[in-house]
């Protein structure tokens, strides 16, 4: 299996609604990764989680939350957003071999997310 | 830091034409150089790959080879399908510590008409 799902595909919120976005891989990988995409732009990197524990946190404000309750499943928990932070949220995973180079990552398809 | 520069489109070919979109990077190690490649309404796939100076990735008539002399990684193909319409994007990530966060070029938009 070398698949990333992310569910649901699309989610339309208001401002003062929680949400989350669920990601789920089961290629044995440890780092997790969520970014944000908007129209006609690359990804922007999120977070960063290595063996389930948060390594690298891209300043991003408080209303996203990600939590990693086991090696398999990434959560990123939404809470009183912005229609600014309206953009397609993708989740990758990859191996984790420290002392190369660097591993490919495989994406998901991504949520839509429209805030209202 | 490092960053990716390519070409931005958008590109407009005709079908069977030979295709090439320039990436150059900066980095200040030795990264591996990825180029993805992004369907409407899709998450991004991997096209190919390469991990070393030299390498030569290639995948569905795509091809790029690692060029550390002029840190660049140009995407080619030689006849591009109304399928390969998508955007593409050139990345690098350099880690030691094991997590690989990719850094992105800007995206180059490819439009091929029958």
């Amino acid at each position: 299996d070398t698949e990333v799902t992310q569910t649901p595909k699309h989610l339309v919120m208001g401002m003062t609604n929680k949400k989350s976005l669920k990601c789920e891989q089961h290629m044995g990988h440890r780092a997790m990764y969520w970014y944000k995409q908007k129209a006609k732009k690359p990804p922007e990197l999120m977070f960063v989680y290595s063996y389930e524990k948060l390594s690298i946190n891209e300043s991003v404000p408080s209303r996203f939350s990600p939590e990693c309750p086991n090696s398999s499943l990434l959560n990123l928990h939404l809470h009183a957003l912005q229609p600014e932070d309206s953009a397609l949220y993708l989740c990758a995973s990859s191996p984790y071999t420290p002392g190369t180079g660097g591993d490919e990552q495989f994406f998901g398809p991504g949520t839509r997310l429209t805030v209202l | 830091g490092n960053s990716v520069t390519q070409m931005e489109g958008p590109v407009t070919l005709s079908e069977e034409a030979f295709l090439t979109i320039n990436c150059t990077y900066t980095a200040t190690g030795y990264p591996s150089l990825f180029w993805y490649v992004q369907y409407p309404g899709e998450g991004l796939q991997l096209l190919l790959k390469a991990t070393k100076a030299d390498d030569k990735g290639s995948n569905k008539g795509f091809e790029a080879t690692y060029r550390k002399e002029t840190t660049s990684f140009h995407l080619e193909k030689g006849s591009v399908q109304v399928s390969d319409s998508a955007v593409y994007f050139c990345a690098l990530s350099e880690s030691y510590s094991g997590n690989t966060p990719l850094v992105f070029g800007k995206g180059t938009r490819l439009s091929v008409i029958a």
